[in-house]
């Protein structure tokens, strides 16, 4: 299995700008997770979805921020207007969301710089 | 609320030492899931353990082990004989299980940086 896979791996954009994130999870897997890791604030859960299906997203900063599952094998995580304050860097993760909380497994993530 | 501490920032041994990395976490569940992942200079992370909270045995893997007491809301790791190649940063993480019964998010500990000087 290639494990999950982000893109792009680097961004760098102009602040106002729209940019899109890309995730595709592990075949078979049916949770999926947005994290976002800043020097500040850590490893934060942006929100996750089951079977496709939003299920917290008490973790997005706010409004410019919105995330879509529409089939088991992709998700986007879109910013719009995006601002400097955004630079990050963005992991995706899946995992085997049955009863006992499955490990998950993260991509490589994607470096945000908004400048 | 769930949280997750890991009281040491960075530490630095030389190789070969043994080191312990704490992790001290708080939830209201009484059934929860903890892990630790481990995440190398090139950025991606990791995963180690998974532990369950009904489940005090401790683990062991190699030069790693896993210290896990309920009764101190304590999950500690510690790498035995370390290597360099052991210098990554160390995260701790809290899942509680989700109300649908299946998986929840992570809540992360803010890492500990583990040097190993050759």
């Amino acid at each position: 299995d290639a494990g999950v896979i982000q893109s792009p791996r680097h961004e760098v954009t102009e602040m106002g700008q729209e940019v899109t994130l890309r995730c595709k999870p592990i075949s078979g897997h049916n949770s999926l997770f947005w994290y976002r890791q800043t020097m500040m604030r850590g490893l934060e859960l942006l929100i996750y979805f089951n079977n496709n299906v939003p299920i917290d997203d008490s973790g997005m900063p706010e409004d410019r921020f919105s995330a879509k599952m529409p089939n088991a094998s992709f998700s986007t995580l879109k910013i719009q207007p995006s601002e400097p304050r955004d630079s990050a860097v963005y992991f995706c993760a899946s995992s085997w969301g049955g009863v006992g909380n499955a490990e998950a497994f993260f991509g490589q993530g994607t470096r945000l710089t908004v400048v | 609320a769930q949280k997750v501490t890991q009281a040491q920032t960075e530490i630095s041994v030389v190789e070969k030492e043994d080191v312990t990395l704490d992790c001290v976490y708080e939830t209201r569940d009484t059934t929860y899931y903890l892990f630790w992942y481990k995440q190398p200079p090139s950025g991606e992370l990791v995963f180690l353990i998974r532990r369950n909270s009904f489940d005090e045995q401790n683990e062991i893997s190699g030069r790693y082990s896993w210290n896990f007491q309920k009764s101190t809301s304590s999950f500690n790791f510690t790498i035995t004989a370390s290597q360099v190649v052991d210098s990554a940063v160390y995260f701790c993480a809290l899942s509680e299980l989700g109300s649908g019964g299946g998986a929840d998010g992570l809540t992360f500990g803010k890492g500990t940086h583990l040097i190993i000087q050759p």
